[in-house]
């Protein structure tokens, strides 16, 4: 069965860092590309990064380029999203999900993260 | 980007049959996909390639369309299906419709 396990959300100031983690388990994680989606409280979802299986590309939205970094630990089944310079609207749920053709057949549970003063 | 419009909000009743449309600023071929979230939860996916239904997925649900109109189908509605809808296409990088909101009266 497949599961992704995110933690790391909190409460951070506007400025500062956080790292994200998703463990995976229950598939072959160094075989597939890996993303990290987030919702914003009562909106939409906003795909904003993608790494491929060996780390070899990554690609992220325009709302997040030059602050987030997405990163990958094969030998520990572990997905990251380092977050820096925070913003107010960067608050959201973020969720991992393992990629494939286009489409998101499994996702995490999410992890929160709130950026107030 | 490409820009994926939905509908806000439906209301049907039980066994009646609904349709939620999502329509794209520009062709996405089949690369569309619907996802049910539930509150508290995160997104499931239904519907993949347009009409590809997910294994699991009851046959109540189904997909069509291709280009620039999708449309994702219940029927018959079923109470458990309050929730909301969202499309995503794949074909230019990866965006998402704002949802449509199922409440089932």
């Amino acid at each position: 069965e497949v599961q992704l396990v995110e933690s790391g959300g909190g409460l951070v100031k506007p400025g500062s860092s956080l790292k994200l983690s998703c463990v995976a388990s229950g598939f072959t994680f160094s075989s597939y590309g890996m993303h990290w989606i987030r919702q914003a409280p009562k909106k939409g979802l906003e795909w904003i990064a993608l790494i491929y299986y060996d780390s070899s590309n990554k690609y992220y939205a325009d709302s997040v380029k030059g602050r987030f970094t997405i990163s990958r630990d094969n030998s520990k089944n572990t997905l990251y999203l380092e977050m820096n310079s925070l913003r107010s609207e960067d608050t959201a749920m973020y969720y991992c999900a393992k990629g494939g053709q286009g489409w998101f057949a499994y996702w995490g549970q999410g992890t929160l993260v709130t950026v107030s003063s | 980007d490409t820009v994926l419009t939905q509908s806000p909000a439906l209301a049907v009743s039980p066994g009646e049959r609904v349709t939620i449309s999502c329509r794209a600023s520009e062709s996405v071929s089949t690369g569309m996909h619907w996802y049910q979230q539930k509150p508290g939860q995160q997104p499931k996916l239904l519907i993949y390639g347009a009409s590809n239904l997910e294994s699991g997925v009851p046959a109540r649900f189904s997909g069509s369309g291709s280009g620039t109109d999708f449309t994702l189908t219940i029927d018959p509605v079923e109470a458990d299906d309050t929730a909301t809808y969202f499309c995503q296409q794949s074909w230019n990088d990866l965006t998402f419709g704002s949802g449509t909101k199922l409440e089932i009266k």
